[in-house]
């Protein structure tokens, strides 16, 4: 089955604990991103891939690190969390950059930062 | 600044009526959009889209109607369903440049 898995699915955590959430896609797509989204706020999009070893930031990078090892992976890193990154995150990828090719989205994880 | 808004936050609908979410956009140079529907505990799900060279594209119960001079874009689902109770985000991009969310409608469809 085409997929985006990400885990984990919850979490909670103290400020300045280092976190890694997964993001594994099987479609064999080139372009993967990391969204979050905040009441009011909508899906902003935190850092994209456009194939591996090649990431860029997105509209909300602050904060964030990502890597793009292999095709498949891309996981956001959080090496100091604090509260304000309390937050729904997605992770996305498509064939292609651009909206010609629709995002699949991953189930999302949701991060409590205390 | 939100180049994409959706200035309703919520909609409420009679089953077997028209839904009509609206979502407007200030940037001309955007070529393409989108609409996601997103239920609880799930990431978004693709739905429908439209090309800027169009103004109408269907596809069953949706439809989305493109009015470029207004800048704005509107998702007809007629007629509602139960099912179709979700958060609905509209996007749009440039080019191949990446996706611009509006902050989403809640759709409820009341028996």
């Amino acid at each position: 089955e085409a997929q985006v898995t990400q885990n984990p699915r919850y979490l909670i955590t103290v400020t300045g604990k280092k976190l890694t959430v997964t993001c594994s896609q099987n479609m064999n797509h080139e372009y993967m991103s990391w969204y979050r989204q905040d009441p009011g706020l909508g899906l902003r999009q935190i850092y994209y891939s456009m194939n591996v070893e090649v990431t860029d930031k997105g509209d909300v990078p602050e904060g964030y690190k990502v890597s793009r090892k292999e095709k498949r992976n891309f996981p956001l890193i959080l090496e100091s969390p604090s509260p304000n990154q309390t937050s729904l995150y997605f992770c996305a990828s498509s064939p292609l950059a651009g909206a010609t090719d629709t995002q699949y989205f991953g189930p999302g994880t949701r991060l409590t930062v205390l | 600044d939100q180049q994409v808004k959706q200035n309703s936050p919520s909609l409420s609908v009679q089953e077997g009526r028209i839904s009509i979410l609206n979502c407007d956009y200030t940037n001309s140079m955007f070529d393409y959009f989108l609409w996601y529907k997103k239920y609880p505990a799930e990431g978004p799900t693709f739905l429908i889209s439209i090309s800027s060279i169009k103004d109408k594209n269907e596809d069953g119960r949706f439809t989305v109607f493109l009015n470029k001079s207004a800048k704005h874009l509107s998702l007809h689902i007629v007629p509602s369903q139960p099912g179709d109770s979700a958060v609905y985000f509209c996007a749009a991009s440039a080019g191949t440049d990446k996706l611009i969310f509006g902050t989403g409608t809640r759709l409820q469809v009341f028996p």
